[in-house]
């Protein structure tokens, strides 16, 4: 099993582009996040799924769009990118339940200039 | 909201030495709560957690128990080596979102 991969592992835009963030899964997990980390603030939620054709909010919504078509993959797009989101950005899947386990990707690294 | 509190770093300590990091919590209902530690350059990954209260987690040396009385759950290790340096988060989780702490930097030097 990969796991949870993410792809790019670094990258650079400009104020107003859009792009994607990939994550996908390979352990049937129906629940997955994406969080951002920046200094001295942990990790914060952003959006999450429970299952296909279902997400939600978190935390810091705001400026994200996210979908999730399939059980394996939950893309997070950034409509028009602005410095704000400079940050590295983690997905994250975990079987039902909430004291489960959540399994982490190992980041995208986001700076906009 | 949920929300954690952990004790600020960076926290450096000389290898052997006995490590503690506070970590309290305000939820309500029964969380599930959690060490998440990630290593340089490396995404986050599950140290220990503890479901209901006066559980102990434990991995690894690491130790955390659950205390609904004083709400913390703060992680102790009784000899830290070189390769316990990390950021280390406490979290915990209501309804499957996480709510994480700031993360406390441990630097363990030999």
């Amino acid at each position: 099993n990969a796991g949870v991969t993410q792809t790019p592992k670094f990258q650079v835009l400009k104020t107003g582009q859009s792009m994607t963030l990939q994550c996908a899964q390979d352990m049937n997990h129906e629940y997955m996040s994406w969080y951002r980390q920046d200094p001295g603030m942990g990790l914060r939620l952003i959006h999450y799924s429970v299952g296909a054709g279902i997400t939600d909010q978190g935390e810091v919504p705001n400026g994200y769009n996210v979908s999730r078509s399939t059980t394996e993959d939950f893309p997070l797009r950034l409509l028009s990118a602005a410095p704000s989101q400079t940050s590295v950005y983690f997905c994250a899947s975990s079987t039902s339940g909430s004291y489960n386990e959540q399994f982490f990707g190992p980041g995208t690294r986001l700076t906009v200039l | 909201g949920d929300s954690v509190t952990q004790m600020e770093g960076p926290v450096t300590l000389s290898e052997e030495a006995f490590l503690t990091i506070n970590c309290t919590y305000t939820a309500t209902g029964y969380p599930s709560l959690f060490w998440y530690v990630q290593y340089p350059g490396e995404g986050l990954q599950l140290l220990l957690k503890a479901t209901k209260a006066d559980d102990k987690g434990s991995n690894k040396g690491f130790e955390a128990t659950y205390r609904k009385e004083t709400t913390s759950f703060h992680l102790e290790k009784g000899s830290v080596q070189v390769s316990d340096s990390a950021v280390y988060f406490c979290a915990l989780t209501n309804d499957y979102k996480l709510s994480f702490g700031a993360g406390t930097t441990v630097t363990v030097r030999a």
